[in-house]
């Protein structure tokens, strides 16, 4: 089982609407949590970090993490084409190393 | 805050020269650093780990000998490639943590190495 799993899409939304993307993790001692952008050939862009259950927001940006789940989430509002990028899940447990996911690629049609 | 610049941003070089490539907090003291390499359509793979003043640490498969790291200072650190060849060719990637204890990581703009 890989530690950080998500969809590789491509998850297809239309402009507006809420796209929803998901993580799942495998070690419970994990404590730290990300959600990076990624523009095709750009390097990452770190969008959002959450620590604690339950959701965080930043503008159309919510994270949502549970931890008895092992489940991580990123839902973005009034989704616009310029979202369009692979976006990546990264887990800390504690120590010095970032785990990331492969990325979901996230197609936001006009 | 939390800028991070890498130098240069694409180079091209002959198969067995070596490439220096820079990475600079500009606006923060890093304690640490990391390297990853990314090929086209794949995900991330950290390379190495290096803290200020003390040696790097490698991930499993990646020849130190041939990658070498020097973290000098807390807002520099170079990855040189060494006797590159073609299957070098990738993007590279550097990283930093902006304080102690922080787990958020801020990405340089990479470096894109072709070797021909």
């Amino acid at each position: 089982q890989k530690e950080v799993e998500q969809n590789s899409g491509p998850l297809s939304v239309p402009e507006g609407a809420i796209a929803s993307l998901n993580c799942t993790y495998s070690d419970r001692g994990s404590q730290s949590f990300f959600w990076y952008r990624q523009y095709s050939g750009k390097s990452p862009e770190l969008i959002m970090f959450i620590y604690s259950n339950g959701d965080k927001e930043d503008g159309r940006f919510t994270a949502q993490l549970n931890k008895a789940s092992q489940y991580v989430s990123l839902l973005i509002r009034d989704s616009q084409p310029s979202d369009s990028a692979t976006y990546l899940c990264a887990i800390d447990t504690g120590g010095f190393k970032t785990i990331f996911g492969a990325g979901t690629r996230l197609f936001v049609k006009a | 805050g939390a800028v991070v610049s890498q130098h240069p941003s694409w180079v091209i070089c002959k198969s067995g020269t070596s490439v220096k490539i820079e990475c600079r907090s500009l606006d923060f003291q890093a304690t640490t650093m990391f390297w990853y390499r990314q090929f086209p359509k794949q995900s991330l793979m950290l390379m190495a780990t290096s803290n200020e003043g003390s040696k790097a640490t490698y991930e499993q498969g990646v020849e130190k000998d041939k990658f070498l790291i020097n973290h000098a200072s807390l807002t520099l650190s170079t990855l040189t490639v060494t006797s590159a060849h073609p299957e070098d060719s990738s993007f590279y990637i550097c990283s930093a943590r902006a304080r102690q204890g922080a787990y958020e990581q801020y990405f340089g703009p990479g470096t894109r190495l072709t070797v021909t």
